[in-house]
């Protein structure tokens, strides 16, 4: 069956470090992959996205890095700070299915 | 303006009970979505709407029943409660089928 799962359900990391959250796949016809912030008591929120066709792309303090050879998603957060403490959640598209699947969640605390 | 609005935000009940909760989209979007969040945070899609029609039903025990009076409106009614769901719900909407998401900030159901 597909899943996408992350390597870690928690990451801890020193406020101003970068933080990677690893994601891996299986379904290779997935074109399009999604990156999502979940803080406490909220829904989940778009933070990046890159499409198949695209190895790596940049936001403001994150980066999404993208090998479909081995089917494994990054999410890079340069000077980690407080406010990032949350859930991320990697979710892959199949636009032509109409289909997505999400990952199971990396908790992500910020210690000052 | 909240983009996508469900109420209630907690709703606390006895085993047994029937409950709906509601979701509103004000982004024009087409599809709509039913999730639901365990406590280990994995998210799970229940129902997937697109202008009005079912797309996606998951597995989910035919207790739950999503209604779509218009493609701005999905909710969600449950019929005789269980202690097992218990979760959160989150209601979600993208401009189409499998895209990004937008979601609602969640309803906490508590069943005792």
């Amino acid at each position: 069956g597909e899943s996408v799962g992350l390597h870690l359900p928690t990451l801890s990391v020193q406020e101003g470090d970068n933080s990677i959250i690893n994601c891996a796949y299986s379904n290779s016809a997935s074109d399009y992959f999604i990156w999502y912030k979940q803080e406490s008591g909220k829904g989940p929120q778009f933070i990046i996205d890159i499409r198949s066709n695209m190895d790596k792309r940049q936001g403001q303090r994150v980066t999404v890095l993208l090998n479909k050879t081995v089917k494994h998603l990054s999410l890079q957060i340069a000077a980690t700070q407080p406010g990032d403490s949350a859930v991320y959640f990697c979710a892959e598209i199949r636009t032509n299915a109409g289909k997505s699947t999400f990952g199971d969640g990396t908790t992500l605390t910020v210690k000052p | 303006d909240t983009a996508v609005s469900q109420t209630p935000k907690y709703l606390v009940t006895q085993m047994g009970n029937d409950k709906s909760i509601k979701c509103e989209q004000n982004l024009g979007h087409d599809t709509m979505y039913w999730y639901k969040q365990d406590s280990k945070k994995f998210l799970k899609i229940m129902f997937s709407y697109n202008n009005k029609e079912l797309i996606i039903n998951e597995t989910v025990p035919n207790r739950f029943s999503p209604k779509s009076p218009d493609k701005a409106h999905l909710n969600l009614h449950i019929n005789s409660l269980e202690l097992g769901d218990s979760a959160v719900y989150f209601c979600a909407s993208s401009q189409k089928q499998g895209g990004g998401y937008t979601f609602g900030s969640g309803t906490r159901l508590t069943v005792v």
